[in-house]
């Protein structure tokens, strides 16, 4: 494997599940990022981490819960999703400097029915 | 205000075209400016990293920063249908915090 993978690629689920989207970097990195790409709206910025330590929240709900084991592994736990949550959620990794060139995954396309 | 503003098109032109995709940014502070490259069922990949203010020339593709007026483009030679892809413009807004325009899309018709 390369680059940044993904998993699940497609995701279906009803609004009172639990499951998880799971990112792995492969390109040595020390920072990983989950993004929302929502249909018509701009790549949004949800969590950062920065050596297994999130840095950033931007005002994520509590429905989306990240987890950082190690610098190679993320995960983002969905429950109690609302169908407005329906969207591409990408994956990126980075060295850990301001302004490092970030690389995505694949992303998981996640359906809120 | 957004921070990046893109027209999210849909852009289509002939192969062999000069293509210009746009951008305008709100905040004088900010120095770094991306392309990103999507194509359908993939993630962005960065196509164009440029600094402050100027141009940066990279095969068919030229990046161009016109700081005082708060611009940025990117400028494509000799399209082809492989160029074919959403083309997203981004910044840094703080360390790591990187803000999207909308992204354009672009078909390239043969």
């Amino acid at each position: 494997e390369t680059g940044v993978t993904q998993t699940p690629r497609h995701l279906v689920m009803g609004m009172t599940n639990k499951k998880s989207l799971k990112c792995e970097q492969h390109l040595g990195h020390n920072a990983m990022y989950w993004y929302k790409q929502s249909a018509k709206k701009p790549l949004e910025l949800m969590f950062v981490y920065n050596f297994k330590e999130q840095t950033e929240n931007n005002s994520v709900p509590s429905r989306f819960s990240p987890e950082c084991p190690n610098s190679s592994h993320l995960f983002l736990h969905l429950h109690t999703l609302q169908p407005e949550d329906s969207a591409l959620y990408l994956c990126a990794s980075s060295q850990a400097s301001s302004t490092d060139t970030q690389y995505f995954g694949p992303g998981t396309r996640l359906t809120v029915l | 205000q957004k921070e990046v503003e893109q027209d999210p098109g849909p852009l289509s032109v002939p192969e062999g075209a000069i293509v210009s995709l746009n951008c305008t940014y709100s905040n004088s502070a900010f120095q770094y400016f991306m392309w990103y490259r999507q194509y359908s069922r993939k993630g962005p990949e960065l196509l164009m990293y440029t600094y402050s203010s100027g141009n940066k020339e990279d095969g068919r593709f030229t990046a161009q920063v016109d700081k005082s007026s708060k611009y940025i483009s990117l400028f494509i030679r000799d399209s082809q249908p492989s160029d074919s892809a959403t083309y997203l413009c981004a910044t840094y807004q703080g360390a790591q915090k990187l803000v999207f325009g909308q992204g354009t899309r672009l078909t390239i018709n043969p």
